[in-house]
């Protein structure tokens, strides 16, 4: 079985640009999250779909952050225009139960110069 | 005061012993706990995970939860070098889905 697979694993891009992140989910799984850890901090929640329906998008910084997951298959995080401190990992998780183990990729790594 | 708290670390523990680790939460209306490890520059890997007070083993991890003290713990037992990671707590809070972590307990096992 496939795990979590996050496209990128680096981007390093200019302030003012725009970068889109991808992740495709263990298949079947319904719940699909997104994380970022930026420097010296915790994993943070950004949201959280149900197959293709934002159940929870608190996390969520600015309105410059855009997740998409059309066809609740894979997802999209675009960042439009990326700022210097939304440099940081961002996670992919994915789990079949809203409260089930949670499986993450292995991440994209965003710079922003 | 923060949502999942993890003391930072490090923690030092000689190869063979048991490396206690521990995680506090502040939403009493949690509903699932999760361990995850991650090694340096790798993404978080499931460890173990608990839903109902009391102790979860399985192999040299053992999770404990205490729901009116608000806290989980894991216990490695028999450390190994290849233990040595950065361990995350994680709690999910009421209806099970916004995911809150702790910063991480850095474990060091000594050879």
């Amino acid at each position: 079985e496939a795990g979590v697979t996050q496209f990128p694993s680096h981007s390093v891009i200019e302030k003012g640009q725009t970068v889109t992140l991808r992740c495709d989910p263990i298949s079947g799984h319904d719940n699909l999250y997104w994380y970022r850890r930026v420097m010296g901090k915790e994993i943070k929640f950004l949201l959280h779909f149900v197959k293709e329906s934002k159940q929870d998008e608190s996390g969520m910084p600015n309105n410059r952050f855009l997740a998409e997951r059309t066809g609740g298959t894979y997802s999209t995080l675009k960042v439009q225009p990326a700022e210097l401190e939304d440099s940081g990992v961002y996670f992919c998780a994915s789990s079949q139960g809203g409260d089930q183990p949670q499986h993450f990729g292995d991440g994209t790594r965003l710079s922003i110069l | 005061q923060k949502e999942v708290e993890q003391n930072s670390g490090p923690l030092s523990v000689p190869e063979g012993a048991i490396a206690s680790l521990n995680c506090t939460y502040s939403d009493r209306g949690s509903q699932s706990f999760f361990w995850y490890r991650q090694y340096s520059g790798k993404s978080p890997e499931l460890i173990m995970f608990i839903y109902s007070n009391g102790d979860k083993e399985d192999g040299r991890f053992t999770a404990q939860l205490n729901k009116a003290s608000q806290y989980v713990s894991l216990l490695i037992r028999d450390s190994q070098p290849s233990d040595s990671a950065t361990y995350l707590c994680a709690v999910n809070g009421p209806g099970g889905f916004k995911t809150i972590f702790g910063a991480g307990t850095r474990l060091f096992v000594k050879a």
